[in-house]
């Protein structure tokens, strides 16, 4: 168990729908990173939050957008749902957001769009 | 674009080390050189880092080529619960802003029982 928390595990919509992800980082960890992973591919990066603010962005859609709250946690909003983004999406913690730590992953939120 | 280059898939006998090599040739003097696993269904777990000289823990060693521009994981004697995608990073020691951490899409080990 990291102690990184992402809920839901598991959520099935539909197209033109809006989602949202959820990641609570491990205790303390004020650093959080949000990584998305197709079948077969490697883990996309998407963007990343330090104690509330944005710190680097990455392969983001201009559909999908995220924020960090004042306890910590994390939201993914994916919006305007297309097929293609079915898909794996991992939260991962760290400790801080200038150094070289290891990060901590949750276990995914597995979005499925029909 | 990802920094390191891996190869795609490998094979390995059980209770056998296996060799997992990784290529950073544009390494810099402050990056560190990561490496996770993510087994089947799983999120990314962490292994092992580095920065110049060879490092061991409970899980691997890691073998860093005296110029950093290459590293290999070094799994003593692989299990089939080692079946996993292995990815190799880099960290700045000191991240600045906008400094984004790539993952590729590893290398995929297989274990023949």
């Amino acid at each position: 168990d990291s102690g990184v928390t992402q809920t839901p595990k598991h959520l099935i919509t539909a197209t033109g729908q809006r989602v949202t992800l959820r990641c609570s980082p491990r205790s303390g960890d004020l650093s959080v990173y949000w990584y998305q992973q197709s079948l077969d591919q490697g883990l996309q990066f998407l963007i990343q939050y330090y104690n509330g603010e944005e710190r680097a962005k990455g392969n983001i859609l201009e559909r999908f957008s995220a924020q960090q709250f004042p306890d910590l946690h994390s939201e993914l909003n994916l919006s305007s749902l297309e097929l293609g983004d079915s898909a794996l999406y991992f939260c991962a913690s760290s400790p801080r957001d200038r150094s070289a730590g290891e990060l901590f992953f949750g276990e995914g939120s597995r979005l499925t769009v029909l | 674009d990802a920094k390191t280059t891996q190869p795609n898939s490998m094979e390995s006998n059980e209770e056998e080390p296996v060799h997992l090599p990784c290529n950073h040739s544009t390494i810099s003097g402050t990056d560190y050189i990561h490496w996770y696993r993510q087994l089947p269904s799983q999120g990314p777990e962490y292994v092992i880092h580095g920065l110049t000289s060879n490092v061991n823990n409970r899980m691997a060693s890691l073998a860093i080529a005296e110029d950093r521009k290459s590293s290999t994981l070094i799994l003593h004697r692989a299990t089939l619960r080692d079946a996993a995608v292995y990815y190799c990073i880099l960290r700045p020691y000191l991240m600045n802003r906008d400094d984004k951490i790539i993952f590729g899409k590893g290398t995929r080990l297989h274990i023949l029982p």
